[in-house]
């Protein structure tokens, strides 16, 4: 059982360039979310999907772009990346967005913006 | 606001010794309570989670946390720590929360990295 899959694990990319980072969930949940982790900063939210057919901004939504392409899948897209982009891209899953609902993370994709 | 305040940026202890990682929340009713685990190169794993019951909750690896209503704490324990669990730790409040409008529920505290020592 693969869980939460996020691909490409590595990336770097110029300034300017776009890129979508990929998540996918074989678990059947309905929410997803994209995190970004940062040295002494935790996790913060970028945006989520409360269920198919949705999205929603969260607490860092600037510069990024959301689709919820089905039920299993939920990408990411940098329109034009800045060196501030650079980071670690979590994609997380749970059954449905409720206070207290456990999330699966995928093993995240490390990006490098020069 | 709902906020989680990890206040050990960074831990040292010896293989074998005890470990308390300390966590702190911010919120008006009874939250839903975890801890996350990442060890390095790899995404987060649940190692307990607290919704209501016994304040005290076991989770895997080893690991317990209890939850203290009066000093809105869920600090992490284990009594005897293995060199594999050199990792970084997030403490994690499930609560309803806006983001201009738009809602959340889950906020992590910034992380305590855990190095052993052999």
């Amino acid at each position: 059982n693969a869980g939460v899959t996020q691909t490409p694990k590595f990336q770097v990319l110029k300034t300017g360039q776009s890129m979508t980072l990929q998540c996918a969930q074989d678990m059947n949940h309905n929410s997803m979310y994209w995190y970004r982790q940062d040295p002494g900063m935790g996790l913060r939210l970028i945006y989520y999907s409360a269920s198919e057919g949705t999205t929603d901004k969260g607490e860092v939504p600037n510069g990024y772009n959301v689709s919820r392409l089905n039920k299993r899948e939920f990408s990411l897209r940098l329109e034009s990346a800045a060196p501030s982009q650079t980071s670690v891209y979590f994609c997380a899953s749970s059954e449905e967005l409720r206070v207290g609902t456990e999330a699966f993370f995928g093993q995240g994709t490390r990006l490098t913006v020069v | 606001a709902q906020s989680v305040t990890q206040p050990d940026i960074h831990i040292t202890v010896s293989e074998g010794a005890s470990l308390e990682l300390r966590c702190n929340y911010s919120y008006g009713a009874t939250p839903y309570l975890f801890w996350y685990v990442q060890s390095p190169g790899q995404g987060l794993q649940l190692l307990l989670k607290y919704f209501s019951g016994d304040t005290l909750v076991q989770g895997i690896k080893g690991f317990e946390a209890e939850f203290k209503r009066s000093q809105s704490s869920f600090n992490l324990r284990k009594p005897s720590v293995h060199w594999s669990d050199a990792a970084e730790y997030f403490c994690a409040v499930g609560a309803a929360f806006n983001y201009g409008g738009s809602q959340g529920n889950l906020i992590f505290g910034k992380g305590t990295k855990l190095s052993v020592k052999p």
